[in-house]
């Protein structure tokens, strides 16, 4: 069935450091590609998204990018600060269909 | 505009007894999901509803049963809890069209003695 894969599940940065989390997905029907920030007994939050029709997006610090014909995409932080310590998931979609499938989560530890 | 609602926040339960947990969302979604989450184990599907009368399985069904009460309430039940059932449960809803954006409740943080 279809699946996403996100690596690593752990990720430790000096403050100041760049963060770059990786995930595939194999359903190639897929168009739609979110990124969710949990924090320690929250929710989870979208922090950013990406459309197959575009390769790459950014929002201040964090941006995301998307090879379509490689069927990954991509979270990058740069300048990471203590706050952005959590848990991201990136997960994939087909617009127009119930399909959600999230990757397995990557917890990110920035070191002061 | 409260978004998704979820209720309890917190549970503890007997082996064997039975709960229903309360999920509402006010955006007009046609989709709602029940989620639960484990340590590392990230977020799994148990149910979903793709539109308001439909439900279906996802990827750990056993030991839940939903209702799609109407648009606004996906319930999710225990009929008997186990152990194994202890987890965060998160109901989650989206549209099916743009911007397909899936929003998540607080969470209900449930513990199966």
């Amino acid at each position: 069935g279809e699946n996403v894969e996100q690596h690593p599940s752990t990720l430790s940065v000096q403050e100041g450091d760049s963060a770059v989390i990786k995930c595939t997905y194999s359903d190639s029907a897929s168009n739609y590609f979110p990124w969710y920030k949990q924090e320690l007994g929250k929710r989870p939050q979208l922090i950013i998204d990406i459309r197959s029709n575009v390769g790459e997006k950014k929002d201040q610090r964090i941006a995301v990018t998307l090879n379509k014909t490689a069927k990954h995409f991509s979270l990058h932080i740069t300048e990471t600060q203590p706050e952005d310590s959590a848990v991201y998931f990136c997960a994939a979609t087909i617009s127009g269909t119930y399909k959600y499938i999230f990757g397995t989560g990557t917890r990110l530890k920035v070191l002061a | 505009n409260a978004g998704v609602t979820q209720t309890p926040k917190f549970q503890v339960l007997k082996t064997g007894q039975s709960m229903t947990l309360q999920c509402a969302q006010d955006m007009n979604h046609n989709s709602m999901y029940w989620y639960r989450q484990d340590p590392g184990m990230g977020l799994r599907l148990i149910y979903y509803s793709a539109s308001e009368g439909t439900t279906d399985k996802g990827e750990v069904p056993n030991g839940y049963n939903v209702s799609r009460l109407n648009k606004r309430e996906f319930s999710l039940r225990l009929e008997s809890a186990a152990p194994s059932q202890t987890s965060v449960y998160f109901c989650a809803s989206r549209t099916l069209s743009a911007p397909n954006e899936q929003f998540f409740g607080p969470g209900t943080r449930l513990t199966v003695l």
